[in-house]
């Protein structure tokens, strides 16, 4: 069963810090590899796909990596802002099935 | 653009009361999956559809079954509503099966009493 787990929990920066999210997964057979966002109340919203062929995706201030062969993705969010605050999950796809770490949750102080 | 609509936002059962969660996309894709989400443990697949006319169980499907009633709508119902089925449950669409980006719907909060 593929277990995925975020690390910090919880993460508080003042703006303008680059903020570093890890995610790490036991089971390298993925598909791919997706990052989320979630505003409290709310949906959650793809920020970055990564196929397992690839190795990193970006996509303006974000940037995601993806090293299977160590079960390890970071999403790195360039010059924080207090909009970044919000939960950010990753989930990874094996067999149809999207496995969801239970994420982080980034403040960003002005 | 709609994306993935879910209905109803919120609502409040009593143990044993039934409900369907009804749930559409507008996106034309052949995927769609019922997700809960409850504190400290993320969300968990309980139903997926993996194209219109086919239904497979995920990790939690006990006390749900679900209807894809078509390629735009995905249904989840609650037959008998127990306390533990209290979470915020989401529909996603995908347009390719196993391998495609997920979207989400804003999710709805079921509370059973």
């Amino acid at each position: 069963k593929q277990e995925v787990t975020q690390i910090p929990a919880a993460l508080s920066v003042p703006e303008g810090e680059n903020l570093v999210l890890n995610c790490s997964f036991t089971d390298s057979a993925i598909y791919n590899l997706q990052w989320f966002r979630q505003d409290p109340g709310k949906g959650l919203t793809s920020l970055l796909l990564i196929q397992s062929s690839q190795r990193e995706q970006t996509s303006g201030r974000l940037n995601a990596s993806l090293d299977k062969s160590s079960g390890r993705s970071t999403l790195y969010i360039a010059a924080s802002q207090p909009g970044d605050s919000a939960t950010y999950l990753c989930a990874v796809l094996n067999d149809y099935k999207l496995s969801f770490g239970a994420g982080t949750t980034v403040t960003v102080r002005a | 653009n709609a994306g993935v609509t879910q209905t109803p936002k919120f609502q409040v059962l009593k143990t044993g009361q039934s409900m369907t969660l009804q749930c559409a996309q507008d996106m034309n894709h052949n995927s769609m999956y019922w997700y809960r989400q409850d504190p400290g443990m993320g969300l968990r697949l309980i139903y997926y559809s993996a194209s219109e006319g086919t239904t497979d169980k995920g990790e939690v499907p006990n006390g749900y079954n679900v209807s894809r009633l078509n390629k735009r709508e995905f249904s989840l119902r609650l037959e008998s509503a127990a306390p533990s089925q209290t979470s915020v449950y989401f529909c996603a669409s995908s347009g390719r099966a196993g391998t495609g980006e997920l979207f989400f719907g804003e999710g709805s909060r079921l509370t059973v009493l």
